[in-house]
């Protein structure tokens, strides 16, 4: 079994909702954090947000009135929710396991799920 | 927000060194991923210097001031892909990734 393991919907149309399930079956819930980090086609990685086992978010700044994190600890799963889609939010979508203590000290992205396609097409 | 600046691309032979740079005004601690052709990233690098166990010796990472640099030595085919730096951003209060450098091993 993989240790992350993502899905969702994989087209969407303009101002749609993106939505996108994480699950972690591997180690102390408790001790990791998980980021959300996209990869535009042919281009480099965005890190989008990150959460902990208590729901604590972050979001980065200039997709946060769109971004919403969750968590679901008794089923170990993490979710993404991106509303208001356009093409620029086409891109292979991560979810990540992170060891970090929440203030930047350190961020270690230990594993990376295999990566779900969001097509934004009318 | 800060930017790290990588090489596009850098190309060595096989069985020689290749370093690979990353520079930015905000570097402070340096961490590297490599992302092989249809995978996904892995962490080669944390804190600049320190491999997660399973990491090859052939890897090795350095930092002086705003400036890092990722070291493969005894360059295999099977090290072809991209890598990437990456490093806190206070601004953001998340990491901030580099453009990504594709390595080629002729």
């Amino acid at each position: 079994q993989e240790q992350l393991q993502q899905w969702g919907a994989g087209l969407l149309k303009p101002s749609e909702t993106l939505s996108l399930t994480c699950a972690d079956y591997r180690g102390s819930f408790a001790d990791f954090y998980w980021a959300w980090i996209r990869q535009s086609p042919g281009k480099g990685l965005e890190w989008i947000g990150d959460i902990n086992h208590t729901g604590s978010t972050n979001y980065k700044p200039s997709l946060k009135s769109r971004v919403t994190m969750s968590v679901d600890t008794s089923e170990r799963q993490i979710s993404l929710k991106l509303t208001s889609v356009t093409a620029a939010d086409t891109a292979l979508y991560y979810c990540a396991r992170v060891l970090t203590d929440g203030s930047g000290t350190y961020y270690n992205i230990v594993y990376w799920g295999q990566g779900t396609l969001v097509t934004v097409s009318s | 927000q800060s930017v790290l600046t990588q090489p596009p691309s850098v190309s060595e032979a096989p069985g020689q060194r290749v370093t690979i740079s990353c520079s930015g005004s905000g570097l402070n601690a340096a961490y590297w991923y490599q992302q092989l052709p249809g995978k996904s990233p892995k962490l080669l690098i944390y804190f600049d210097d320190l491999k997660p166990s399973g990491v090859s010796d052939r890897f090795s990472g350095s930092r002086s001031g705003t400036s890092a640099s990722l070291a493969i030595s005894g360059l295999q085919s099977e090290d072809e892909g991209d890598y990437y730096c990456a490093t806190w951003d206070d601004t953001l209060n998340g990491p901030v990734f580099g453009g990504g450098t594709k390595l080629t091993v002729l």
